[in-house]
């Protein structure tokens, strides 16, 4: 049971480039998020997927967005990277708000 | 807004001695979720336990168990007998039960070291 994926592990973009950082998971799960973490700092959340069909903008969403593709997938694209982009991003999934949140592997982002 | 903290950046406990991490919150709700999350160097999210907060008893997990005090907002992991494979960062997280609320509001953590 492989859980919550994330491709690709680590991606080295230049200012301007755009990419697409894909998430999927095995667990039946309703809801998606989308997180950053920056040094020094816990998670936050940029993006999340309540459900199939629906988007939901979180704490830091600027400069991002998402397309839930089915209920397994779901993906995160920059369209045009600033090096304030550089972090590590986290997909989860849960059954739904009231349960727990299962994290992903992390795709390091370094944006020169 | 919902806030975590904790207290402590860095912590070091001697193999097979216990450890206790503080972590302390802001709400105005009165039923939530509170979550202890271990990151190791592989950078991987486990989660350690969770604890309702309408649950009076202390969740435990193994080794791990919580220290929830509601009306002081606090809410401490205890690490017993302490394992080299402990070794990581924690993360406390708080999360709202609103219909909406889907956020885990995240502490900036604290480093735990393991010394044999």
């Amino acid at each position: 049971n492989a859980g919550v994926t994330q491709t690709p592990k680590f991606q080295v973009l230049k200012t301007g480039q755009s990419m697409t950082l894909q998430c999927a998971q095995d667990m039946n799960h309703n809801s998606m998020y989308w997180y950053r973490q920056d040094p020094g700092m816990g998670l936050r959340l940029i993006y999340y997927s309540a459900s199939e069909g629906t988007t939901d903008k979180g704490e830091v969403p600027n400069g991002y967005n998402v397309s839930r593709l089915n209920k397994r997938e779901f993906s995160l694209r920059l369209e045009s990277a600033a090096p304030s982009q550089t972090s590590v991003y986290f997909c989860a999934s849960s059954q739904d708000n009231r349960e727990t949140q299962y994290f992903g592997p992390g795709t390091r982002l370094l944006v020169l | 807004a919902q806030t975590v903290t904790q207290s402590q950046p860095e912590m070091s406990v001697q193999e097979a001695e216990t450890v206790t991490l503080s972590c302390t919150y802001d709400t105005s709700e009165s039923d939530y979720y509170l979550f202890w999350y271990k990151q190791p160097p592989s950078r991987q999210m486990i989660l350690v336990i969770r604890q309702e907060a309408y649950k009076q008893q202390n969740a435990t997990e193994n080794r791990f168990s919580v220290n929830f005090q509601k009306a002081a907002k606090s809410f401490s992991l205890k690490i017993s007998d302490s394992q080299l494979g402990d070794a990581a960062m924690y993360f406390c997280a708080y999360r709202g039960s609103g219909g909406s609320n889907y956020k885990l509001t995240f502490g900036k953590g604290t480093l735990l070291t393991v010394n044999p």
